[in-house]
């Protein structure tokens, strides 16, 4: 079965460190998005990408990085540039043809800074 | 400057009765509208959808309404279940913009038993 995985599901980060998330999907989508949800917030863009090696900012970039190598691959770094990075931190995927624009979502990792 | 809001966070309704969630949204070049449910810990999944040349999109229990000229659109569930219980997010997209998803804060919807 196709989809979108992400790893781990939980992580927990010293303040001051850098911290990679992994998402990789199989659905041989073109686009790749990372989210981030908080309580009583609705998901707000970080990054996106729409072909390999080529990725834009979205509304909350700062403090965040991302790479695009591989067609199936979208890690996000949280580097410690991130005043407030406890979060919920959701990748999406979609097709860049046909009528659906609709994405495909992760279950998410819930990132922790102790 | 949010463009696409869900003003009730939560809603109750009992089961077997309708459960209406609303959207409002301000940006005129959206054309393309979907609900996405969440639970807690996993990541939303697809509900239903409308395209702007609609203004109604029917699935089995769940009917998507889009009323252009308020910029309004809503979700109807009937028959409400328990299992609808959930976060259910309204989002939108416009042409032009990498086809990018703005989404609503959400409404936790609770379906009494």
């Amino acid at each position: 079965d196709g989809g979108i995985t992400q790893s781990p599901k939980y992580l927990f980060r010293k303040e001051g460190q850098n911290v990679t998330l992994s998402c990789e999907q199989n659905l041989n989508h073109d686009a790749m998005y990372w989210y981030r949800q908080d309580p009583g917030q609705g998901l707000r863009l970080i990054y996106y990408s729409q072909i390999v090696n080529d990725f834009q900012k979205g509304d909350i970039a700062e403090g965040y990085s991302v790479s695009r190598e591989k067609k199936e691959s979208f890690p996000l770094t949280v580097t410690s540039a991130q005043k407030n990075p406890t979060a919920f931190y959701l990748c999406a995927s979609r097709r860049s043809t046909g009528v659906s624009y609709g994405y495909t979502f992760g279950s998410g990792t819930r990132l922790t800074v102790v | 400057d949010q463009q696409v809001k869900q003003n009730s966070p939560s809603l109750s309704v009992q089961e077997g009765r309708i459960s209406i969630l609303n959207c409002d949204y301000t940006n005129s070049m959206f054309d393309y509208f979907l609900w996405y449910k969440k639970y807690p810990a996993e990541g939303p999944t697809f509900l239903i959808s409308i395209s702007s040349i609609k203004d109604k999109n029917e699935d089995g229990r769940f009917t998507v309404f889009l009323n252009k000229s308020a910029k309004h659109l809503s979700l109807h569930i009937v028959p409400s279940q328990p299992g609808d219980s959930a976060v259910y997010f309204c989002a939108a997209s416009a042409s032009g913009s990498a086809r990018q998803l703005t989404f609503g804060s959400g409404t936790q919807l609770t379906v009494l038993p």
